[in-house]
């Protein structure tokens, strides 16, 4: 079956630490892949894409890396601030023509001052 | 950036009632909206595709005569929530891709039913 998978539930850190989550999927071909950050009782907003022929992208203190061997991404917030503190989401393209997502269940990042 | 809104923001009800919920696209044109629904700590799941002007395309295991979608213009994409029960509580969220990649979330609705 098809699973998408963000590798804890929840990660503390301290501020002007990286943080670096996962995302590891399964039984998906991606053509790209989509960062989503969310804050509690809001919707998701766009982050950055990654296209499955793209190692690497960057937006100011965000970095992703996209494996589509391993069939897994990266994701890193550089110097992390207080106001970092949000679910992310990541997700995957599932192939149809109109651009559906399937997301994973997030990862809750705290960053402590 | 494109910006979707969601109204209302909160809604409650009695168990039997029907519940409507609008998601408009305000500065750009969206044939295609969808929408998730979220419980808490847990991923958004895709219920439905919402097409403007023709029928939505349900996900497997959504009851299409519960949740009624309309796409009647291309900046308004209503779901209604018929005879809602407690199970249905929820937060609902709709979603446009005006570049047909990122998508474009509204604030979400959250729907307790009593």
């Amino acid at each position: 079956s098809q699973k998408i998978e963000q590798n804890s539930e929840a990660l503390n850190i301290q501020e002007g630490k990286t943080a670096t989550l996962t995302c590891n999927y399964t039984n998906y071909s991606p053509a790209y892949l989509q960062w989503y950050r969310q804050d509690p009782g809001r919707g998701p907003v766009f982050l950055l894409l990654i296209r499955e022929n793209e190692k690497e992208k960057r937006k100011e203190r965000l970095k992703v890396t996209f494996d589509t061997t391993l069939k897994q991404s990266l994701f890193h917030i550089t110097a992390s601030q207080p106001a970092d503190s949000a679910t992310y989401l990541c997700a995957l393209d599932i192939g149809s023509n109109d651009y559906k997502l399937s997301f994973g269940a997030g990862t809750t990042v705290t960053v402590r001052a | 950036g494109a910006v979707v809104s969601q109204h209302p923001s909160r809604v409650i009800c009695k168990s039997g009632t029907s519940v409507k919920i609008e998601c408009r696209s305000l500065d750009f044109q969206a044939t295609t909206m969808f929408w998730y629904r979220q419980f808490p700590k847990q991923s958004l799941m895709l219920m439905a595709t919402s097409n403007e002007g023709s029928k939505a395309t349900y996900e497997q295991g959504v009851e299409k005569d519960k949740f009624l979608i309309n796409h009647a213009s291309l900046t308004l994409s209503t779901l209604t929530v018929t005879s809602a029960h407690p199970e249905d509580s929820s937060f609902y969220i709709c979603s446009a891709t005006p570049t047909g990649y990122e998508g474009f979330f509204g604030p979400g609705t959250r729907l307790t039913v009593l």
